[in-house]
């Protein structure tokens, strides 16, 4: 089973700052990465797909990198409506298909 | 638009089946396969299985023995059922589908449906 690692927990930024987040791989997984959005009471919905692909919809300022077992999604410019729990998935290798624990963004 | 609706009891007893229904609105259920994800209260996301419109399942090794999933294309439905459930088990679980092709993740969600199991 390929294990997801995601850092910070919890990172707090203050609005309009630009926020880091990161996903790693206990084994590479090409760029098959996945990053959802949950707000709080609200199912995840999918923001990036192919570790690098805006799903359709989402905000310019939202954006992924990386490749293998590093993997980043970085707000550039975070917005109010931002702040929420952010989920990176791999689909390289399964069964299972398999999620990191989440990075918390906050208010700062 | 393709909307996601999951149906069934909110609370099971324990050691007993927990049975889910999840109805696909505004499109077909067919070429496309189907997962269920379920998410602790105040935790992460576990995927549990898919199922593809013809039959075919995959699961999660960990569920494996335990879960079972049907498909309704009549209905435009999915099912699951869980069984000899813990308190483990108490999540909100989610009805997604699969985008398609050799890309196995979530492009569209259901609202959720909280299942306790109860002793």
């Amino acid at each position: 089973e390929i294990v997801m690692t995601q850092s910070p927990a919890t990172l707090s930024v203050s609005p309009g700052e630009r926020a880091t987040l990161s996903c790693r791989a206990s084994q590479s997984v090409s760029y098959n990465l996945a990053w959802y959005q949950q707000k709080p009471g609200q199912a995840p919905t999918l923001l990036i797909s192919g570790a690098a692909t805006r799903a359709t919809g989402v905000p310019a300022r939202f954006s992924g990198s990386g490749s293998g077992t590093e993997f980043t999604l970085t707000i550039s410019s975070l917005q109010s409506e931002d702040f929420a729990i952010y989920y990176c998935q791999q689909y390289y290798n399964w069964p299972p298909l398999t999620f990191g624990g989440g990075t918390k963004v906050e208010f700062k | 638009q393709v909307q996601l609706q999951e149906s069934g009891p909110g609370l099971v007893k324990s050691s007993e089946t927990l049975s889910l229904t999840c109805t696909v609105s505004g499109g077909s259920i067919s070429d496309y396969y189907w997962s269920w994800i379920r998410q602790p209260p105040g935790k992460g996301l576990e995927w549990i299985g898919f199922i593809y419109y013809r039959g075919n399942t995959n699961d999660n090794p960990s569920l494996r023995s335990r879960v079972t999933m049907s498909v309704d294309t009549s209905k435009n439905q999915f099912s699951l059922k869980l069984s000899s459930v813990t308190a483990a088990d108490t999540a909100v679980y989610y009805c997604a589908r699969v985008k398609g092709g050799s890309f196995w993740y979530f492009d569209l969600w259901g609202r959720g449906t909280l299942v306790t199991v109860s002793s």
